[in-house]
């Protein structure tokens, strides 16, 4: 079975510095990658995801995530944040044979003004 | 097209009572995912039917239990409830064609006094 490991619980960021999310995963298979983010009160909303081909893959809102194979990561990045992306992010994998997601713990991102 | 949609969004049940979910899947989407979120424990996987079969099941005792209809809309049912029930169930549709991409609705707030 497949694990998410999301590193930092909560992230504090000031707005217009720079973040990155981390992610790792262990599977034993080729696997699917995906970043969600969530607001308060809401549903998950998918930010990006990897499934093959170019390891860069960009998402909506500006984030972009990088699949490492060697390193079993994907973590979630963004050049410039703003306050609009507080939120609740987590990373998850599926193994592509069933419809079964499993998610990390979640990181909350929280930008400073 | 409409997103996911979930009814109620709020319930409050005692303990030793049951209580049924609803989840309306986009038009078109054959397979539902439901998930147990709740602050300590990240989003846990309870269930995926698919074409009104129960395909993937996560680790949860049997009170939790679930089904889909052949329009694709499902249910969960939680029996003798618990206080430790309690928690934010969301729920999920992705169709065969990007099967790997789940679309989540504003989940059902549950709390049990």
């Amino acid at each position: 079975a497949q694990s998410v490991t999301q590193l930092d619980s909560q992230v504090p960021v000031f707005e217009e510095a720079p973040v990155e999310l981390r992610c790792n995963y262990s599977s034993s298979v080729s696997v699917y990658l995906f970043w969600y983010v969530q607001y308060p009160n809401q549903g998950l909303q998918l930010l990006l995801k990897y499934l093959s081909g170019s390891t860069l893959v960009k998402g909506i809102n500006g984030f972009e995530a990088e699949f490492n194979k060697s390193q079993t990561s994907f973590h979630l990045r963004k050049p410039s944040v703003h306050i609009s992306d507080t939120a609740e992010y987590f990373c998850a994998v599926s193994d592509g044979a069933g419809n079964q997601f499993y998610f990390g713990t979640g990181t909350s991102l929280t930008v400073i003004p | 097209k409409a997103g996911v949609t979930q009814t109620p969004r709020y319930l409050i049940k005692t303990r030793g009572q049951q209580v049924t979910l609803s989840c309306s899947p986009i038009s078109g989407h054959r397979s539902v995912s439901w998930y147990q979120q709740t602050p300590g424990q990240g989003l846990q996987f309870l269930f995926e039917y698919f074409s009104e079969t129960q395909r993937n099941k996560g680790n949860f005792p049997g009170r939790f239990s679930g089904r889909q209809f052949s329009n694709s809309r499902s249910e969960m049912n939680v029996s003798t409830l618990e206080l430790g029930d309690s928690a934010l169930y969301l729920c999920a549709s992705s169709s065969y064609s990007s099967y790997n991409e789940q679309f989540f609705g504003p989940g059902t707030r549950l709390t049990v006094l």
